[in-house]
């Protein structure tokens, strides 16, 4: 069965500096992966998405992905946090022939002045 | 076109009774999905329809729990004989019928408060 993990339930950085958010997960067949941010009070939007291909991977808002076969892993980085990145971020994962994706638990991003 | 709208956004209700929330999905797709997020979670799967039919239903959507797509256009997810248990974020999103390869767009929640 599908999962996603992500070790870390909050991260605390100065703006300014640069973020990386981890996720791992695991799967049967070829996975689809993808980062969702919610802001307070809000739905979930689409951050990117990896299906295959160049394995990093740009998306919105200044954030890009890698994704590592050989660690099931498909972090999300940012080389310059600004104090509106303040957020909680979702990794996801489909699987090819599966009709729904399933979120990780979250990381809260909290920013420093 | 105003994307996914959820109502209410806020519902409180007691122990007991039932509650209907509604999903108006972006007009032109086919599939509609029913998540719920509780404090400290991310969000679970309940269900989905592609059209009118309901396709796939989660463990979690225990007998109190209906939802419904007439015509294929908005949802209804009613919860019977709420239980505090039920507090939580119900997320609807909907795909193209291609699913969720271009990802979900997610409308806001309504945010369920049993007491």
């Amino acid at each position: 069965a599908q999962s996603v993990t992500q070790p870390d339930i909050h991260i605390t950085v100065s703006e300014g500096a640069s973020l990386e958010l981890r996720c791992n997960y695991s799967y049967g067949a070829t996975p689809y992966l993808f980062w969702y941010v919610q802001s307070p009070g809000q739905g979930l939007q689409l951050l990117l998405k990896y299906f295959s291909g160049d394995t990093l991977v740009q998306g919105i808002k200044g954030f890009e992905a890698e994704f590592k076969r050989s660690q099931s892993s498909f972090n999300l980085r940012k080389p310059s946090v600004h104090w509106s990145d303040a957020a909680e971020y979702f990794c996801a994962v489909g699987e090819s022939g599966d009709d729904k994706i399933i979120f990780g638990k979250g990381t809260r991003l909290h920013i420093l002045p | 076109d105003t994307g996914v709208s959820q109502d209410p956004r806020h519902k409180i209700t007691k122990r007991g009774q039932n509650v209907t929330f509604r999903c108006d999905p972006i007009s032109e797709h086919n599939r509609l999905y029913w998540y719920r997020q509780t404090l400290g979670q991310g969000p679970e799967f309940l269900t989905y329809f592609q059209n009118e039919a309901q396709l796939e239903k989660s463990r979690l959507l225990s007998d109190r729990f209906s939802a419904e797509r007439p015509k294929g256009s908005f949802s209804t997810l009613e919860i019977q004989r709420t239980e505090q248990g039920d507090s939580a974020m119900y997320l609807c999103a909907s795909t193209p019928a291609g699913g969720y390869r271009d990802g979900y767009t997610f409308g806001s929640g309504t945010r369920l408060t049993v007491v």
